[in-house]
This record gives C-alpha cells, structure tokens and sequence, in this order.
C-alpha cells in the first residue's frame, strides 16, 4: 500500500535562508513521487518530479527534491527562500499497478519571515 | 488549450442540497478524476475515470456520483450535502499508463450550511 507521511505541518524560515520540507512515503514497488505547491485560494502547481531517472530531481523556482530509496525520503529543498515561496505544499506519490492514482500527503504550510 | 476547467468556483448549499461540479479538459487526457480538500488535510482521492463509460471509486466515494459520457467532460454529482466547513474539490486529469503528473483544475469552493 502507499502512503505519504510530510514530517513538519508548519515549517518558518527567513528570507534568503534554506527550505526543508520532509516527505516519507511507503510503497511496495517502484514508486513515482511528486511535489505540488498550492498559494492561497489557487490550484495545483507542479514543482517537480521523480519517475525513476536521476535521484536528484530539479524543479521550479530553484527547488530541488532527492530520492533516497534506502530511508524511503523525498524531501525539499531550497539555497534561499523568498517571500512568493509562501505557500502549501504537498507530497505525492503513485506507483505502476495502481494506474494514475495520487496518494497525497497532508501539506506542510511554509512561512516566510522578511 | 485551456487546460483543466471547473465550474462553479464558488458554492455555498444548505443542508441536503444537491448539486454538480463540472469539470472539462481539452488535452484528450484518457484519465480524469476528483479530489476533496478539507482543511488541514491532503487530498483524497473521490472517484476517477480511465476512459468515456468507465468509472470507479476512489478512497472516499461515498455520496457522490460520476459519469463519463466523453472524453472530455467529467461531472461529479454532491447527492445530499452534510453540514461542514469549506472543503475544495479539484479536477485532475492525464494519460493513461504514463505515471506523470496530473493536471489540476483550479478548484471548487463549496461551504454546506
């Protein structure tokens, strides 16, 4: 079964300081894992993703994502926040064998600090 | 090219109201699906389709409808609303066998009194 697990709801951090956003998840087979952002009273925008190629992922907006199969993490990362990063995020992941279904995460809400 | 589209946006129901959330893509995306936001939660999966006349449920099915009568088109149908807070419900849609991302609409926010 897949599960999704984002260790912090509330992470603060200062302008032009680092981001960490941390992501578990569980999966039987190969998974698929995603990071989504959701600004105030907007849809889903995509970050990035990792489907298997290179275990350090590159995103938008300077934001990057390492898989590490052997502690089961996907986490995010940031060099330097800046005020738009303020936002929800979610992790996400899906695996071949269950179609196109998402098992989302329950968001971690970044706060940046002028 | 549109993308993902969702209307109403917003939508306040009474009690045992019911209503249709449509959703359209223009990407000739086999898949399609509906999420619920409730607030401080993820989203959760309601049911989804692969294809025009095939539907199924998702982890949380229950009191809604769906029917897929063209590629395009995926309206989800809210039987009788319950009392809550504002919960968003999102459209999404892809191809088929490609576990890539999902294209989200912007969403529907609906408060039930």
């Amino acid at each position: 079964a897949q599960s999704v697990t984002q260790l912090d709801s509330h992470v603060s951090v200062s302008e032009g300081t680092p981001v960490l956003l941390r992501c578990n998840y569980s999966s039987s087979y190969s998974p698929s894992l995603f990071w989504y952002v959701q600004h105030p009273n907007k849809g889903l925008q995509l970050l990035l993703k990792y489907t298997s190629a290179a275990t350090l992922v590159k995103g938008i907006n300077g934001f990057e994502a390492e898989f590490k199969k052997s502690e089961t993490s996907f986490h995010l990362t940031k060099p330097s926040a800046h005020m738009s990063d303020a936002a929800e995020y979610f992790c996400v992941v899906s695996e071949r064998g269950t179609g196109n279904q998402f098992y989302f995460g329950t968001g971690t809400s970044l706060t940046v600090i002028p | 090219n549109a993308g993902v589209t969702q209307t109403p946006k917003f939508q306040v129901l009474k009690t045992g109201q019911s209503m249709t959330l449509q959703c359209a893509q223009d990407m000739n995306h086999e898949y399609m699906s509906w999420y619920r936001q409730d607030p401080g939660m993820g989203l959760r999966l309601i049911h989804y389709s692969v294809g025009a006349g095939i539907t199924d449920q998702g982890e949380v099915p229950n009191g809604y409808n769906v029917s897929r009568s063209t590629t395009e088109d995926f309206p989800l149908r809210l039987l009788s609303a319950a009392p809550s807070p504002t919960s968003v419900y999102f459209c999404a849609s892809s191809y088929v066998g490609r576990v890539n991302e999902q294209f989200f609409g912007p969403g529907t926010r609906l408060t039930v009194l």
